[in-house]
């Protein structure tokens, strides 16, 4: 079936760092990708989307390009900040399965 | 900001008692969905509800129900709470369908001793 594996962490970076956090995916079908950030006590926020091969997400200074060859979609950003401290998660939706999937989660610290 | 609120908060039970947990939201869309986060599992998939009196189980639906009766409300039921089922508990609403992009609420810590 459909799934998502990310990067384990926790990743601590110093500030202005640059940040690469890998996801790569199976997919029977042609899935939508994501990367969703949650800040610490809150709900899971969209960071980017990609909807088709070759398609860069971007937000925020983050940035994610869907690799169909690789099966991948790493979220990358070139100086992180303290503000960036957070959880990531990428995540997958399947039309053909009709399914919406996540990934477990990596935690990112940013010291000064 | 999609409007969506979830309460309550936090809640503290006792193992064997029936917890409902509210999910609410203001632009009255028409697919809601329920997940459970716990650490090392990302977030898995409770239920889900594409309008009012219809839902359908997802991965981890054992031991939960849910209804739906108002478009903008869906309630999460734990009949009989057991300490397995400490978890933060989010909903979840999408626009175009169920593999469309999700929005979240702020979540439900929930703790059963």
């Amino acid at each position: 079936g459909d799934s998502v594996t990310q990067m384990e962490g926790p990743v601590t970076l110093s500030e202005e760092a640059f940040l690469t956090i890998n996801c790569t995916y199976t997919a029977t079908g042609y899935p939508s990708l994501f990367w969703y950030v949650q800040y610490p006590g809150e709900g899971l926020q969209l960071l980017l989307k990609a909807t088709k091969a070759d398609d860069k997400g971007s937000n925020k200074g983050f940035e994610a390009t869907y690799r169909k060859e690789t099966t991948s979609f790493h979220l990358e950003k070139g100086s992180v900040q303290v503000s960036d401290s957070a959880v990531y998660f990428c995540a997958l939706s399947d039309l053909t399965g009709n399914q919406f999937y996540f990934g477990t989660g990596t935690s990112l610290t940013v010291i000064p | 900001d999609a409007g969506i609120t979830q309460s309550p908060r936090h809640k503290v039970t006792e193992t064997g008692t029936p917890v409902t947990l509210r999910c609410h939201q203001t632009e009255n869309h028409r697919y809601m969905y329920w997940y459970r986060q716990d650490p090392g599992h990302g977030l898995r998939l409770i239920h889900y509800s594409y309008g009012v009196k219809d839902t359908d189980k997802g991965e981890v639906s054992d031991g939960y129900s849910v209804s739906r009766s108002k478009t903008e409300d869906f309630l999460l039921t734990l009949e009989s709470a057991t300490s397995s089922q400490t978890s933060v508990y989010f909903c979840a609403i999408s626009i175009g369908g169920v593999t469309d992009t999700q929005y979240f609420g702020p979540g439900t810590r929930l703790t059963v001793l």
